[in-house]
């Protein structure tokens, strides 16, 4: 089973709603990412975590609250999101944490819009 | 920053053509990999060079890496419509805990 699955496809929230997305592995990979993809732009590193601790965080806003329950599960929690906010958020797992060894399995995204 | 330009930004060709896109980067690099993205979905990784090699094939699809002048390409040969995608190379920093996407290349082939 080599598949990232992420939940839900299509999310639309209020700026003031509180909202999860959840990404879900069982290849036993060591480390998740969460990335921020914009229309026509490149996927853009948010947080990685590796053997379930937070070891990335690129200078993320606290509305974006990243957690990792168990090795299989990592989720976004969303709180006060502004509009510019909206964008594909992917989810990818590897199976080393040292990002020189892994190549990443991404899930399919969920499609975020904020009102 | 973004580590990696990608060119060109977007290419048509005809089914059965071979088609090539660039990737440029900044600084030092462990390896360079390459993933293709269908519209609105998850990336797909493809071929992984790393430092030390200077060309990789893996079915149709050839990437070379010159680290002197700091690019890559990625060639995939006898295109098919189901290559039309976005492709983006990305790079991971000689330490190790960086690690950037291209601009990307959206590639139509046409049937």
């Amino acid at each position: 089973d080599t598949e990232v699955t992420q939940t839900p496809k299509h999310l639309v929230m209020g700026m003031t709603n509180k909202k999860s997305l959840k990404c879900e592995q069982h290849m036993g990979h060591r480390a998740m990412y969460w990335y921020k993809q914009k229309a026509k732009k490149p996927p853009e590193l948010m947080f990685v975590y590796s053997y379930e601790k937070l070891s990335i965080n690129e200078s993320v806003p606290s509305r974006f609250s990243p957690e990792c329950p168990n090795s299989s599960l990592l989720n976004l929690h969303l709180h006060a999101l502004q509009p510019e906010d909206s964008a594909l958020y992917l989810c990818a797992s590897s199976q080393d944490p040292l990002l020189a060894k892994n190549i990443q399995y991404f899930g399919a995204g969920t499609r975020l819009s904020v009102l | 920053s973004q580590q990696g330009e990608e060119d060109p930004q977007a290419l048509s060709i005809q089914e059965g053509e071979n088609a090539t896109m660039n990737c440029s980067y900044k600084t030092s690099i462990n390896n360079l990999q390459w993933y293709r993205q269908n519209s609105g979905r998850g990336l797909v990784h493809l071929i992984l060079i790393r430092s030390n090699e200077r060309e990789k094939h893996s079915g149709r699809l050839r990437v070379t890496l010159d680290t002197s002048k700091k690019s890559s390409s990625l060639l995939i040969t006898a295109s098919r419509a189901a290559d039309t995608a976005s492709y983006f190379c990305a790079t991971v920093s000689n330490t190790g805990n960086q690690f950037y996407f291209g601009t990307g290349t959206s590639l139509t082939v046409i049937p």
